[in-house]
This record gives structure tokens, sequence and C-alpha cells, in this order.
């Protein structure tokens, strides 16, 4: 049980164009999830809590106009990285609340050319 | 504000060597400790946590006794398996799990034959 899955595994993108990345907790509802960010050799670094019906809690110096979260449902969470450019590639990771843990999605690889 | 400092990596052991990974905390009151694991190619998972002061977590032949006279929590293993090479997370929380984890830098196992 608490497995959360992520959409897509990887994805390649044109500058200037958006991408979007769901995260998905498959067997338990989460009323919270979070999305961080992870450079290669680095750790990961939290953008953004996402509450189910409400706005997103952004981290200091992290874009929301650029990091669209919407927490539309108990089980799904989306980033959309609004006119990706090649400095937002990177690896991020979707982690989901149940029963006092955290469940973390496989992650998603974006690379933007 | 809170953080965590892990020893540099990467560690590279023979199968059956004792680990020690260290992991020392900056944090105001109380937090909560974990170690988690990321295996290659899948998402973090938690290896395991303490709540409080002394307590000790364990799972899979690993420990972490949480120190809070020396606020760490050093991550050991008597004998390590080829199945044991992954990327290690000290992290803390403030408290329970909807709280936004901080995570140290990782560290990379490596378990040679």
């Amino acid at each position: 049980g608490a497995v959360v899955s992520q959409h897509p595994s990887w994805v390649i993108c044109k500058s200037g164009t958006s991408v979007k990345i769901e995260c998905r907790s498959l067997d338990f509802q989460a009323t919270t999830m979070f999305w961080y960010r992870q450079f290669p050799k680095q750790s990961l670094m939290l953008m953004a809590t996402s509450n189910e019906g409400s706005k997103a809690t952004y981290e200091q110096g992290v874009e929301k106009d650029k990091f669209l979260i919407n927490h539309a449902s108990l089980t799904l969470s989306t980033l959309t990285v609004t006119s990706a450019h090649p400095e937002d590639s990177s690896f991020y990771i979707c982690s989901a609340s149940w029963r006092e843990e955290q469940f973390f999605g496989p992650g998603t690889r974006l690379t933007v050319l | 504000g809170d953080s965590v400092t892990q020893m540099e990596g990467p560690v590279t052991l023979s199968e059956e060597a004792f680990l020690t990974i260290n992991c020392t905390y900056t944090a105001t009151g109380y937090p909560s400790l974990f170690w988690y694991v990321q295996y290659p190619g899948e998402g973090l998972q938690l290896l395991l946590k303490a709540t409080k002061a002394d307590d000790k977590g364990s799972n899979k032949g690993f420990e972490a006794t949480y120190r809070k006279e020396t606020t760490s929590f050093h991550l050991e293993k008597g004998s390590v398996q080829v199945s044991d090479s992954a990327v290690y997370f000290c992290a803390l929380t403030p408290t329970g799990a909807n709280s936004k984890l901080t995570f140290g830098k990782g560290i990379t196992l490596s378990v040679r034959p």
C-alpha cells in the first residue's frame, strides 16, 4: 500500500513550452502533497506544499507563476512548468502525506532544450 | 532555519563491512528525524525514523539513535550487502508528516561483492 505515482517519468520539451507533471496517490487519499526539485548530486529542495482544495504554499525563491500547482482532488496534484527554459531542467519529485508519513513518487526527469 | 548535514560521499564498502553514515542537524525544538533510501531508478522510501530523544529507529538491519546532546542521527549497519547500494538521505521535520521535510545532501553507498 501507500504507492505514489508520477507521470511522465521523463519528458523532453522545447524552450518556451509548458509541461505538466502529475502526482497520484494510488491507494490512499492525501490532503497534503509536496513538490521537490533535485539537482544532480544534491539534495531535494522543497518547492511547494500542495493542499487539496486550496492554493499551494510556495517556498521562498520559487516563482509561483512559473511553477503552477493544482491539487484538484485527494489523489491528484499537478505541477505545470510554464514557459520552460533550459535552467528548469531537473528531477522533480512529489510526495504525499498519509498516516504521519510521506510517501514519494519515483520522480520526473525534465529536460528543456 | 532548520538544516541537515551529512558526511561527504560517495562511500564504497565490501560486502559484510560495517557501515556508518554521519548525520547532524540544526533545528529549534524537538524535530522528528528520518533516514530515507533511494534505490536506483526508484523513489525515496522511508528506511527508519525517530521522533524523540534517545529513540532508536531500526529497519532491515539499519539502526539510528536520536542523540539530542550531539544533535546527531547517525545511520549504522553491522554487515552491508550488495543490495544496500543506494543513496541515503537524512531528513528532519518539525512535527508530523504534514510538515515539510528538510533533507541532507544524500550520500551514495556502493557495496562490492
